[in-house]
């Protein structure tokens, strides 16, 4: 079986600081990895995506990803972090062989203070 | 907005009713999913639609729920017999790709109570 973690339930940072949102996954083969961001009384909008290649993903407003295999991660990061950040982060993932059925990790809260 | 969109945003209802929502895509979006999400829980998938055609079905989708995509354009997601456990954010997205790799643009959802 297919399954995503986020070990925080709740992430804080100052303004300004970097912030990280981990994330690992335990698919087999080689995944397909996402992250999705939920703001209040929005849908789940689209930041990035691991599919292959380069192990650094660049993706919408600032934030990357780094795909490590030895530690199955896929940590959300962003180097200065603003207010405007704070919301609802979802790590997704899909085995290969495992047709449409992507499995989401149970979501991180992302307060950045000012 | 030509975003996604479902109707309604939040239906109360007695355990033992039927209930429907509607998902209207993005227009000439291929894939249509649909996903409950529970609080405190990651959107967990029930099914997708290629066109109008239901390719997968999650082993969630109990055969009190049925979800159909007629014309390959909106779709509807029927539960029968509601229970209090069927209580949850149910989610509608669509994709223009015929990919699993590709993103995927999230409705609102539907917020579904059952008392």
């Amino acid at each position: 079986a297919q399954s995503v973690a986020q070990p925080e339930d709740q992430v804080n940072v100052a303004e300004g600081n970097p912030l990280t949102v981990k994330c690992t996954y335990s698919v087999s083969g080689n995944p397909y990895l996402f992250w999705y961001v939920q703001y209040p009384n929005r849908g789940l909008q689209f930041l990035l995506k691991y599919i292959t290649g380069d192990n650094l993903v660049k993706g919408s407003y600032g934030f990357e990803a780094e795909f490590n295999k030895s530690q199955t991660s896929f940590h959300l990061k962003k180097p200065s972090a603003l207010v405007s950040d704070s919301a609802l982060y979802f790590c997704a993932g899909l085995g290969r062989n495992y047709g449409q059925n992507f499995v989401f990790g149970p979501g991180t809260r992302l307060s950045v203070l000012p | 907005d030509t975003g996604v969109s479902q109707d309604p945003r939040h239906k109360i209802t007695k355990r033992g009713q039927n209930v429907t929502f509607r998902c209207d895509p993005i227009s000439e979006h291929n894939r249509l999913y649909w996903y409950r999400q529970t609080l405190g829980q990651g959107p967990e998938f029930l099914t997708y639609f290629q066109n109008e055609a239901q390719l997968e079905k999650s082993r969630l989708l109990s055969d009190r729920f049925s979800a159909e995509r007629p014309k390959g354009s909106f779709s509807t997601l029927e539960i029968q017999r509601t229970e209090q456990g069927d209580s949850a954010m149910y989610l509608c997205a669509s994709s223009p790709w015929t990919s699993a790799k590709d993103e995927q643009f999230f409705g609102p959802g539907t917020r579904l109570t059952v008392l």
